[in-house]
């Protein structure tokens, strides 16, 4: 089993939609959740960041973690094409020797106009 | 200045050929990071520098050779690579070496084996 699955898609979604993208893991230990935002040609972008469970919102983005069924979520309000990119879940926690950071393969979304 | 800035953007070379990547973060941060993305896989992770010092390494290759001089400036030499190390390679900083900071990335070196 993956430590972390995630759709790769592609999702495609008509501008103005509610775009929900979500993230799997296996790993109890991880308590920071990541969401990266991914342009072509582009480094990842750190989108919201949070710590154990609950919900954190920031302009047309949420983000939910809910550890006790190891899965995460973001949310995209009135999606616009610019918000076209491939979206990485990451997620960290104490490992033997230290912390670990794992992302996820990313989903790719497209919002048509 | 952007917060990582990586060079070159593109680099081609044979399989014989020596070369360098180079990452530098205005950021103030710590710790630095040496990532490997392929198409439709998830990051992996290749090297971590926390101080200066080498913190991780994750059975790379000897073919790659991390240096870190100092907190700001991270370098991958590269040499006699393969054609299976074609990819984009990330640089990352944070503010420390533990995993309860967020890492913030470069825009990548795409580098294409021939």
């Amino acid at each position: 089993q993956k430590e972390v699955e995630q759709d790769p898609g592609p999702l495609s979604v008509p501008e103005g939609a509610i775009v929900s993208l979500n993230c799997t893991y296996s790993n109890s230990a991880f308590q920071y959740f990541m969401w990266y935002r991914q342009y072509s040609r582009k480094g990842p972008e750190l989108l919201m960041y949070t710590y154990s469970s609950g919900n954190k919102e920031d302009g047309r983005f949420t983000a939910q973690v809910d550890k006790s069924s190891k899965y995460i979520s973001l949310f995209i309000r009135d999606s616009q094409p610019s918000d076209s990119a491939t979206y990485l879940c990451a997620m960290s926690g104490r490992n033997t020797g230290g912390f670990k950071t794992i992302f996820g393969a990313g989903t790719r979304l497209f919002v048509k106009a | 200045e952007t917060g990582v800035t990586q060079t070159p953007r593109h680099l081609v070379m044979g399989m014989t050929n020596k070369k360098s990547l180079k990452c530098e973060q205005h950021l103030g941060h710590n710790a630095m990071y040496w990532y490997k993305q392929s198409a439709k896989k998830p990051l992996e992770l290749m090297f971590v520098y926390n101080f200066k010092e080498q913190t991780e390494n994750n059975s790379v290759p000897s073919r790659f050779s991390p240096e870190c001089p100092n907190s700001s400036h991270l370098f991958l030499h590269l040499h006699t690579l393969q054609p299976e190390d074609s990819a984009l390679y990330l640089c990352a900083s944070s503010q420390a070496g533990g995993g309860n900071q967020p890492q913030h990335f470069g825009d990548g070196t795409r580098l294409s084996i021939l």
